[in-house]
């Protein structure tokens, strides 16, 4: 059964970029869709991007200029990172596996604040 | 960009009775690609239904999806104590995926 653990700093500051990784255990990141999601405190989800055969990408317009996904083969980690942060980016952030859009199993998330 | 809008917002229900909620889109959703997710507090959602109507691993049949083009339905035939949580629906046909806000089921 896949596992997902989210981690990476707890508070951002604004215009700072957000780094987070995902660890990826009992399935291979080579494999599947891998993606990240968000949510702000009390509030709903929001698609950020998803990595597929470890390269290709596809990201939300409203988020594609700040946003890259990555992964890391050898250590079986995704990665995101989000410049230029502001307190509109404070969430819990997801990674969560998958095909295309849709997402079936999913880390614990981690949340993120953005403050000064 | 889709939208979604669901319906009701919160639904007060009794453990037992039949739990119907509604997922609404602003344009036809590509190859009938939604999904429902369920999401209790501080965990991440975990997904009910894909396809509209296909239920996901282990869930149990109690839950069902329906519905095509703009217009679908979750429903819960009898409400058991664990039921009660936060139904997102999400289409996954046209990027971006887009999530509706939600329906919160509560206990009456």
């Amino acid at each position: 059964q896949v596992q997902l653990q989210a981690s990476g700093p707890g508070l951002v500051k604004p215009s700072e970029t957000l780094s987070l990784t995902c660890t990826v255990s009992g399935d291979s990141i080579s494999s599947y869709y891998w993606s990240w999601i968000r949510q702000p405190p009390g509030k709903g989800l929001e698609w950020i991007g998803y990595i597929y055969n470890s390269a290709s990408t596809n990201y939300n317009p409203s988020l594609k200029s700040r946003v890259t996904i990555s992964v890391d083969t050898s250590k079986n980690q995704l990665s995101l990172k989000l410049s230029s942060v502001t307190a509109a980016d404070t969430a819990v952030y997801y990674c969560a596996r998958g095909t295309v859009g849709l997402t079936s199993g999913w880390g614990q998330g981690i949340l993120v604040t953005v403050s000064s | 960009e889709i939208v979604l809008t669901q319906s009701p917002g919160t639904l007060s229900l009794s453990p037992g009775e039949r739990a119907t909620l509604s997922c609404r889109a602003s344009q036809s959703v590509s190859s009938n690609n939604l999904a429902w997710y369920q999401q209790k507090p501080g965990q991440a959602p975990r997904l009910l239904i894909y396809g509209a109507s296909s239920r996901a691993t282990a869930i149990p049949d109690r839950f069902s999806g329906s519905g095509s083009g703009t217009d679908f339905t979750l429903t819960i035939s009898r409400l058991e104590p664990e039921d009660f949580a936060v139904y997102y629906c999400q289409q996954y046909g046209d990027s971006p995926y887009t999530f509706g806000q939600g329906t919160k089921l509560e206990i009456k």
